[in-house]
């Protein structure tokens, strides 16, 4: 069964703590994606990676920065947390095909508080 | 700007059907995608579609108008753990995902 593991389900962080979400995928997959989710908005794209050591914003990428320094693994990194950034981040990867259908596998979602 | 509609919450009575739609303007159309999301889990695919027309799989079937910029997901005989929230997104022509809201379905017994 093909997998994207987030390393950590809940945190709970301090306002100005640098704060590491981790991400590893076992199905060699190409492109590499964080997201968050809040409640009455669609998911927004923070980073993107189409391959090893490479990264690319997304649609809210201030306050974020990433890492691949790995095919199977992809970092997401808040340099000093702040409370706005309370959210449900989730991982995903896709095959690096350029069809239409690439269709994404989800991790389960890492639950940031920031107090 | 780049946009989807759906609306935020249905309910429906178990073994009944119920239709989301999902209403999209994009720069460009690469496709148009369902995902479902249980409470506290990840978002799974549910379906694909990028010509327009019917595509059946088994209880779920999803639709797409490019003309109108509309689709819908149409779920047969409702089952307790239907209940979930659906996600509608649309690929633009830089193979972007551009995410609705999400629709949180209700199943009443």
């Amino acid at each position: 069964d093909v997998k994207v593991t987030q390393s950590s389900r809940y945190l709970v962080k301090r306002t100005g703590e640098k704060v590491f979400l981790e991400c590893v995928q076992d199905m060699d997959h190409e492109n590499m994606f964080w997201y968050r989710q809040d409640p009455g908005l669609g998911l927004r794209l923070i980073y993107f990676s189409y391959d090893v050591k490479m990264k690319e914003k997304g649609d809210i990428p201030e306050g974020y920065s990433v890492s691949r320094e790995k095919k199977e693994r992809f970092s997401l990194i808040l340099e000093s947390a702040s409370t706005n950034q309370t959210s449900m981040y989730l991982c995903a990867s896709t095959i690096g095909d350029s069809s239409g259908a690439n269709v994404l596998t989800f991790g389960a979602g890492s639950r940031l508080t920031v107090l | 700007g780049q946009n989807i509609d759906q609306p935020t919450e249905m309910t429906a009575t178990e073994g009944a059907i119920v239709q989301i739609n999902c209403t999209y303007q994009t720069s460009g159309f690469n496709g148009l995608f369902w995902y479902q999301q249980h409470a506290g889990e990840a978002p799974t695919f549910l379906s694909y579609n990028v010509l327009d027309g019917l595509e059946e799989k088994g209880r779920f079937s999803s639709f797409l108008s490019r003309s109108k910029g509309y689709s819908y997901l149409l779920l047969k005989e409702l089952q307790m753990k239907d209940s979930a929230s659906y996600l509608c997104a649309a690929m633009d022509s830089n193979y972007q995902l551009i995410w609705g809201a999400g629709t949180k379905l209700i199943i009443k017994p």
